[in-house]
């Protein structure tokens, strides 16, 4: 069975940073591209990054380019988003998700919160 | 980018009606685009790939159409358990881009 659970989520200030981990398990995770989701509270699901299967190839959508980083361990199974320079805007829903064009299996998400 | 735009944002209807929601994309996507149907609270679940491919375990209700920039996600009849939000989300090209989503609500 096909497992994501994320976490690393939690309360931060505007500016600082954070790091989302996504654990896998259920199938060959180094088979795989893998993405990140958002969703901010009330709002659409907004596709944020993914990466190819060997960590080659990320692609981000414009708003978190160069703020967000998507990265891999396929020794561990694990994956990556490291948050800097936070935005209130960046509030949401975290979601990994496995597939390179429509992500099929989600984990249940981590909620980052950016706040004074 | 290219962006989704879905109709209706709400619509309310009876458990037994047929409901239509639509997807324009701003520049054609072949067949590029799957639907997605959210329940509070939980993640989005992948009802249909490549247009009009029924995932698996999906009930035969639903159905998907359409090719180029203009789609469709019909349920043929509607049961308690599809009041939901659903929307769609393009894979053409990069970023990805999802609809602003569609409310089904008990009328």
């Amino acid at each position: 069975e096909v497992q994501l659970v994320e976490s690393g989520g939690g309360l931060v200030q505007p500016g600082g940073s954070l790091r989302l981990s996504c654990a896998a398990s259920g199938f060959i995770f180094s088979s795989h591209w893998m993405t990140w989701v958002r969703q901010a509270p009330g709002k659409g699901p907004e596709w944020v990054a993914n990466i190819k299967y060997d960590g080659s190839e990320k692609y981000y959508v414009d708003s978190v380019r160069g703020r967000l980083t998507i990265s891999r361990d396929n020794a561990e199974n694990s994956l990556y988003l490291q948050m800097n320079s936070l935005r209130a805007e960046d509030t949401a829903i975290y979601y990994c998700a496995r597939g390179l064009e429509l992500p099929l299996y989600w984990g249940q998400g981590t909620l980052v919160t950016v706040s004074s | 980018d290219i962006q989704m735009t879905q109709s209706p944002s709400s619509l309310s209807a009876s458990v037994g009606d047929r409901v239509t929601i639509t997807c324009r994309a701003s520049q054609g996507i072949r067949n590029d685009l799957g639907w997605y149907q959210q329940k509070p609270g939980k993640a989005p679940k992948c009802l249909i790939s490549a247009a009009s491919s029924l995932q698996s375990g999906v009930p035969s209700r639903f159905s998907g159409s359409g090719f180029g920039t203009e789609f469709t996600l019909t349920i043929s009849s509607l049961q308690p358990e599809d009041f939901a939000t659903y929307y769609c989300l393009q894979h053409n090209s990069y970023p990805r881009t999802f609809g602003q989503g569609t409310k089904v609500e008990v009328k």
